[in-house]
């Protein structure tokens, strides 16, 4: 079982839906979980950190489930701007430090 | 300008070369490292480094070798370049802290070898 998986997609979505990701993780221990989004062909940039309690900024929600070992982005109301790939990454700092990227899920937005 | 820069961003090579792809912040993090991204693998830490005096293998260090010169500076080198060596090469830093973790990327360095 990989570390970190993702489904690669892609989701094609309609221009207003909401559309949610899920990314599922293998170490019970892991401590920190992120989204990140990446262009084509472009650096990964942080999109935002995933809080315990959940986390939201603007139409993007962010949701940890450390009982069933994923966490889950939610798109609202989807622009043709967040059209990408959406990376999760998680990390563990025990005796060693160890950051995993996920393979990514690619969203197209349609016109 | 860009917080964090690669070079080159583009590189062609032949097989049996050594390559050096550099990296460059202004953030004023500490932590610093190098990743590869390949399609249908995600990106994999190849080295990371917490201070300039430390400096800590990632997943796939095999074939690589960096120097950490200074706080703002975090170098790659390929000993000698293979085939399966080519692949997108980003550097990234983060902070320390709470948010130790969220890493800020550099614009890639595409190295193809021959």
């Amino acid at each position: 079982r990989k570390e970190v998986e993702q489904d690669p997609g892609p989701f094609n979505v309609p221009e207003g839906a909401t559309v949610a990701f899920n990314c599922t993780y293998s170490n019970s221990a892991s401590q920190s979980f992120f989204w990140y989004r990446q262009d084509c062909r472009k650096e990964p940039k942080l999109l935002m950190s995933v809080y315990s309690s959940g986390n939201e900024d603007g139409r993007f929600t962010a949701q940890l489930n450390r009982a069933s070992q994923y966490i889950s982005l939610l798109i609202r109301d989807s622009k043709l701007s967040d059209s990408a790939t959406y990376l999760c990454v998680v990390t563990y700092s025990g005796g060693y430090q160890k950051v995993t990227f996920g393979i990514g899920t690619k969203l197209q937005v349609i016109p | 300008d860009a917080d964090v820069t690669q070079t080159p961003r583009n590189r062609i090579t032949k097989t049996g070369k050594r390559i050096m792809l550099e990296c460059s912040q202004t953030k004023g993090h500490d932590r610093m490292y190098w990743y590869r991204q390949d399609p249908g693998l995600g990106l994999r830490l190849i080295y990371y480094s917490f201070d300039v005096k430390d400096i800590n293998k990632g997943e796939i260090s095999d074939g690589y070798s960096v120097s950490r010169q200074a706080q703002a500076k975090f170098s790659l080198s390929l000993e000698s370049a293979i085939p399966n060596q080519t692949a997108l090469y980003f550097c990234a830093t983060s902070g320390t802290g709470a948010r130790r973790w969220e890493q800020y990327f550099g614009p890639g360095t595409r190295l193809t070898v021959l």
